[in-house]
C-alpha cells in the first residue's frame, strides 16, 4: 500500500540555523500539508499546496518558512533560522482530492 | 476567532460501554475529518464529512456532522481495549485551512 515518507525521524539542530525537512507524498496525490505538533498537544495546521504553489497557511508559517516542491516527488519545508520554539513533531500529509489526507510517521525536530 | 472545541478532553471507560466524543466549531464548513493517533506515532484518518446530515461507520465507531449546529459527534460502540488512542477532530475553515482541535485521550479499561 502506497504511503507517504518523512526524513529524516529526527533532526537536531542548533538554534538559528537552517534545517530542511522532506517529505515523500504518495504519487498520484495532488494536495500536500505539512502540520506540526509540539509533545503532546494539538495538532497545528501550517501549510497546504497545490499546483506548485501555497494555497493557505497559517499564522505559524511565517517568513522563516517556506515549501518546495523541487522535483516532482519531494514536498519539503525549510525553517530558515530555527527557534527553540520550533521544537516539534512535523508530519507531511498529501491527498488525492480534499478528502482524506495521509499522513507521514513524522520528523521529530529539536532545536537546542 | 476561529475555534474547534472537543469535550471531553480525557475519557477512562469500561471495555463494553458506549461513549460519544464532541466536536464544536465557531464558523462554517463544509468539511470535517477525525483522526487517530496512537502515543509516539502519526496521524490516521477515520472518517471525511462533507455535508450536513452525513453519518460514516467504520467497525465501532460511527461519525455524524450537524453543519447547522456546528456540530459533529464520534460515537464509540462496546468499545474494546484496541480503542485507547487520543482522537481529533479537525475542521476545514475554508480553502484547506484545517484547524483541529485539542484531541480527546480515550482510555479503554480491559
Amino acid at each position: 500500500e502506497p504511503e507517504v515518507t518523512q526524513t529524516p525521524s529526527h533532526q537536531v539542530t542548533q538554534m538559528g540555523q537552517e534545517v530542511i525537512l522532506r517529505c515523500v507524498p504518495i504519487s498520484n496525490h495532488l494536495y500536500f500539508y505539512w502540520y506540526r505538533q509540539i509533545l503532546g498537544q494539538k495538532v497545528e495546521f501550517l501549510v497546504s499546496f497545490y499546483n506548485n504553489e501555497i494555497s493557505e497557511k497559517s499564522e505559524i508559517f511565517d517568513d522563516q518558512f517556506s515549501v518546495e516542491r523541487p522535483d516532482g516527488s519531494n514536498f519539503t519545508l525549510k525553517i530558515r533560522s530555527t527557534k527553540l520554539e520550533d521544537s516539534a513533531m512535523y508530519f507531511c500529509a498529501s491527498s488525492l482530492y480534499t478528502d482524506t489526507q495521509y499522513f507521514g510517521p513524522g520528523t521529530r525536530l529539536t532545536v537546542l | 476567532e476561529l475555534k474547534v472545541e472537543q469535550n471531553p478532553l480525557f475519557l477512562s471507560m469500561q471495555e463494553g460501554k458506549n461513549y460519544t466524543i464532541y466536536c464544536n466549531y465557531s464558523t462554517t464548513s463544509d468539511r470535517l475529518y477525525w483522526y487517530r493517533q496512537d502515543p509516539g506515532k502519526s496521524l490516521e484518518s477515520l472518517f471525511v464529512l462533507l455535508s450536513n446530515g452525513a453519518v460514516k461507520q467504520e467497525g465501532r465507531l460511527m461519525a455524524s456532522l450537524d453543519t447547522k449546529a456546528r456540530l459533529s459527534t464520534l460515537h464509540i460502540t462496546a468499545a474494546v481495549h484496541d480503542l485507547s488512542a487520543t482522537y481529533f477532530c479537525a475542521v476545514d475553515m475554508g480553502d484547506d485551512k484545517i484547524i483541529f482541535g485539542k484531541g480527546t485521550r480515550l482510555h479503554i479499561l480491559p
